[in-house]
């Protein structure tokens, strides 16, 4: 089963303007979330974090929300930049595992057009 | 500092074959996790080490074992390969405490074809 789902496979948005990437979750153990992204031939790099005790956490031009009745967590881009073209990973762990052991979603690809 | 480096970064193998791939963590990191990437699936978790003892597991079959050595690098070893096998294996490396940073810092992969 997928814990953690990234429905939209692909966004494509114009540069200067925001780019949102969702995601959901089903185990309501999870209380720690990530977002990293990556690019072609290159390992994930890790991006931004939340714990559940937030709603929103930023780090210069990435935000992302949390809203736990929903299950639900976005990142958002604001300015896209097209050095943002890559594929965005979002991931939740529990406190129980850590962060040694991440569920990852199947990932989106951020295209910026210029 | 130097990266997490994984070896070989692609080799191609046969059904029936057995593939060994080697992590070698940022150094001072004793916690070496695998993840699986596969399209559509995303980065699946395999297994976690740290200090030489596998601390955390995924849902992959008894093909799939792992190992970590005393200076913290680690391999993993898939068993009588399968199609299905082919994909992009991450390693992962972190400080090991838990504590939900969740920061890993992971290599580049081995991409592994089973043909």
């Amino acid at each position: 089963d997928q814990q953690v789902k990234q429905n939209s496979p692909s966004l494509s948005v114009q540069e200067g303007r925001i780019s949102i990437l969702n995601c959901d979750y089903t185990n309501s153990m999870f209380d720690y979330f990530l977002w990293y992204k990556k690019y072609p031939a290159e390992g994930p790099t890790f991006l931004i974090s939340i714990s559940s005790i937030k709603d929103k956490n930023e780090d210069g031009r990435f935000t992302v929300f949390l809203n736990k009745s929903a299950k639900h967590l976005s990142l958002h881009i604001v300015p896209s930049q097209p050095g943002d073209s890559a594929v965005y990973f979002c991931a939740a762990s529990d406190i129980f595992q850590g962060a040694q052991k991440l569920v990852f979603g199947q990932g989106t690809r951020l295209t910026i057009n210029p | 500092k130097a990266g997490v480096t994984q070896t070989p970064r692609y080799l191609i193998k046969t059904r029936g074959q057995q593939v060994t791939l080697s992590c070698s963590p940022i150094s001072g990191h004793r916690s070496v996790s695998w993840y699986q990437q596969t399209p559509g699936q995303g980065l699946q978790f395999l297994f976690e080490y740290f200090s030489e003892t596998q601390r955390n597991k995924g849902n992959f079959p008894g093909r799939f074992s792992g190992r970590q050595f005393s200076n913290s690098r680690s391999e993993m070893n898939v068993s009588t390969l399968e199609l299905g096998d082919s994909a992009l294996y991450l390693c992962a490396s972190s400080l090991g405490v838990k504590v939900n940073t969740g920061e890993l810092f992971f290599g580049e992969g081995s991409r592994l074809t089973v043909l």
